[in-house]
């Protein structure tokens, strides 16, 4: 079966400081992995996405995060936090070949002045 | 041009009473879902549709019934609403492998 665990549902950052959102997954077939940021009172968009490839993905407002496979772990990191970024955060993992998606249970990113 | 709409977006009625959320995409994909989120952001899978066929039916009471009139359209429809019903459903849609769009969300409170 598949699951994604997403480690704290809160992170405090100061602003400026190195974001770190970790997920790891299971799968029992090659994964396609996506994050998700879901800001108040609207529906998730897509932060990033690994399907094959490169496993160091770059996404939108310079978020990144790396394809581990040995790990089972798709971490999410920013290397500077800044206050727009406080949002919820979802890791999702779609098996490939399927048409599910499992997410993970979120994590609230604050940050801080 | 929103890729992913729902309507409506607030929705507030009495318990017993049914109501619907129609849901449209303008993407082109074959998939679409429905989702429910709680008051703690989890976001719990309800139902998929393939091109009209569904495909997924997780564990939902029977009172929570999807329909599908053609693959940019999917519905949810409720009947007899309870409290534990009250959360935001969202509406996303796909194509296999690829990131789901979703729809800004209808918040449903039942009272």
């Amino acid at each position: 079966a598949q699951s994604v665990t997403q480690l704290g549902s809160h992170v405090s950052v100061s602003e400026g400081a190195l974001v770190l959102l970790r997920c790891n997954y299971s799968s029992s077939v090659p994964p396609y992995l996506f994050w998700y940021v879901q800001y108040p009172n609207q529906g998730l968009q897509l932060l990033l996405k690994y399907t094959t490839g490169a496993t160091l993905v770059k996404g939108i407002n310079g978020f990144e995060a790396e394809f581990k496979k040995s790990e089972t772990s798709f971490h999410l990191t920013k290397p500077s936090a800044h206050m727009s970024d406080a949002a919820e955060y979802f890791c999702a993992v779609s098996p490939s070949g399927t048409y599910k998606y499992i997410f993970g249970t979120g994590t609230r990113l604050k940050v801080l002045a | 041009d929103t890729a992913v709409s729902q309507t409506p977006k607030y929705l507030v009625t009495q318990m017993g009473n049914d109501k619907s959320i129609k849901c449209e995409q303008n993407l082109g994909h074959d998939t679409m879902y429905w989702y429910k989120q709680d008051s703690k952001k989890f976001l719990k899978i309800m139902f998929s549709y393939n091109n009209k066929e569904l495909i997924i039916n997780e564990t939902v009471p029977n009172r929570f019934s999807p329909k599908s009139p053609d693959k940019a359209h999917l519905n949810l429809h409720i009947n007899s609403l309870e409290l534990g019903d009250s959360a935001v459903y969202f509406c996303a849609s796909s194509q296999m492998g690829n990131e789901q769009f979703f729809g800004p969300g209808t918040r449903l409170t039942v009272l």
